[in-house]
């Protein structure tokens, strides 16, 4: 089975600051993904980065990136130059790649961040 | 590309009462999921498929069923609604070659 961890029910940050959200995982599998989703205030799912676990650079999207530190078994997500926009919940999930995990995705329950001026 | 697509978007039930919540996409997309949101909870997965006619359980299915007879549509079924199945409900769906789920807008399920 696969557990994420969230530790920080909520964050703030300045705008145009950078800010890391944390992300533990726990899983026996030897490859899995590893996703990063925001869910802004209007209710809708946003896939921001996805990180393989077999991937040796940290992923990067724009002003997201991954920092996958696999023996830590973390996969925090930064966001570099924050914006108002950026002031939603953010779910760390997990896919390990196996037999009957193809739509399996395991989620944390979230960080809410609020970007202030 | 409407992506994945749910009806309705808001339901009110009483105990007892029995909906069918749909999904669906147009992007050929194999796999597709169900998945509820909880406050504190994250999402957890109810149902998927990995096919057309192929369906299994995931981490809490009581209470729900679902059929995937084309590749476009993933219903779900509450058969007798519960005040404990209050929440949101989201599709996801997934090409073979793909890594990201792509999720649907939600719909939000208020039960009396």
């Amino acid at each position: 089975a696969q557990k994420i961890t969230q530790t920080q029910p909520g964050m703030f940050v300045q705008e145009k600051e950078a800010v890391t959200l944390d992300c533990t995982y726990d899983t026996s599998d030897q490859s899995y993904g590893l996703f990063w989703y925001k869910q802004p205030s209007s209710g809708e799912m946003i896939f921001l980065i996805y990180q393989g676990s077999y991937d040796e650079q940290n992923a990067t999207e724009g002003r997201y990136s991954l920092n996958f530190q696999k023996a830590r078994k973390s996969a925090n997500l930064v966001i570099s130059a924050s914006q108002l926009g950026d002031s939603a919940m953010y779910f760390c999930a997990m896919r390990a790649y196996g037999r009957g995990t193809a739509s399996k995705l395991t989620f944390g329950t979230g960080t809410r961040l609020q970007v202030t001026l | 590309n409407a992506g994945v697509t749910q009806t309705p978007k808001f339901q009110v039930l009483k105990t007892g009462q029995s909906m069918t919540l749909q999904c669906a996409q147009d992007m050929n997309h194999e796999y597709m999921s169900w998945y509820r949101q909880d406050p504190g909870m994250g999402l957890r997965l109810i149902h998927y498929s990995v096919g057309a006619g192929i369906t299994d359980q995931g981490e809490v299915p009581n209470g729900y069923n679902v059929s995937r007879s084309t590749t476009e549509d993933f219903p779900l079924r509450l058969l007798s609604a519960a005040p404990s199945q209050t929440s949101v409900y989201f599709c996801a769906s997934r090409g073979t070659l793909q890594e990201t789920q792509y999720f649907g807008p939600g719909t939000r399920l208020l039960v009396l």
